[in-house]
């Protein structure tokens, strides 16, 4: 199974800044993505990371707002950019070995914004 | 990929078997049920996955009926650190990109109890 860390596990920010979430993987994977878990919400698809292009990004979520990159099979990064009050969340990077293999998921980014 | 439908809730006593279904009416022949679990504060966990045939791991069991409409995931005996929201979900198998995401429900809050 593979192990995600993400950085940083939490941070406060001030509202208008933009924060960057480290996603690294302990092997190389197919596929990473990024999801926000908002306060007693379920997991929302923002993105699939794809390496060396542009991130696919679900319906509701713009690149201007959530720029993501993946320079190589094992890192992936998501910017959450001139933050607001309503961007406090969960973030989660998850990562998928393979067609059938499960997913794994990093322990997240508790994100506060005042 | 097919909708689920799961209870919000149940309780189950230390100890005993906690059964945790989910109706996934409209699967289609090659999507999988995928159960997933997330402790309070934690990223998801991968419990186990099946497509037909009922299937057992370490941490627990995996029932899909013969017409594949709805499982139910055992967990055999339940202990406090069970505690969590169980996540079913389909998705398609054999393929990559964005086909290859997980969509989260709702899920089941599942309390053990002493």
């Amino acid at each position: 199974s593979a192990v995600i860390s993400q950085k940083p596990s939490r941070d406060i920010c001030q509202r208008g800044t933009s924060l960057t979430i480290q996603c690294q993987v302990d092997s190389q994977v197919t596929m990473m993505f990024w999801y926000r878990q908002q306060p007693g919400q379920s997991l929302t698809l923002i993105a699939t990371a794809n390496q060396g292009s542009e991130a696919t990004y679900e319906s509701g979520f713009v690149i201007d707002k959530f720029p993501i990159s993946r320079p190589n099979l094992t890192f992936s990064t998501l910017t959450v950019s001139n933050m607001s009050p309503e961007d406090s969340s969960i973030y989660l990077c998850s990562a998928l070995g393979g067609a059938n293999t499960e997913a794994f998921f990093g322990q997240g980014t508790r994100l506060t914004v005042v | 990929d097919a909708k689920t439908t799961q209870p919000t809730s149940m309780d189950c006593a230390e100890g005993r078997a906690a059964n945790l279904p989910c109706n996934h009416s409209t699967i289609s022949g090659n999507e999988y049920v995928y159960w997933y679990r997330q402790i309070h504060s934690q990223g998801p966990q991968y419990i186990i996955h099946g497509l037909k045939n009922n299937e057992t791991n370490e941490m627990a069991s995996l029932i899909i009926t013969e017409d594949r409409k709805s499982s139910t995931l055992i967990l055999p005996h339940a202990t406090l650190r069970d505690t969590a929201v169980y996540y079913c979900i389909v998705r398609v198998a054999g393929v990559t990109g964005t086909a290859s995401k997980l969509t989260f429900g709702t899920g089941t809050r599942l309390q053990v109890t002493l």
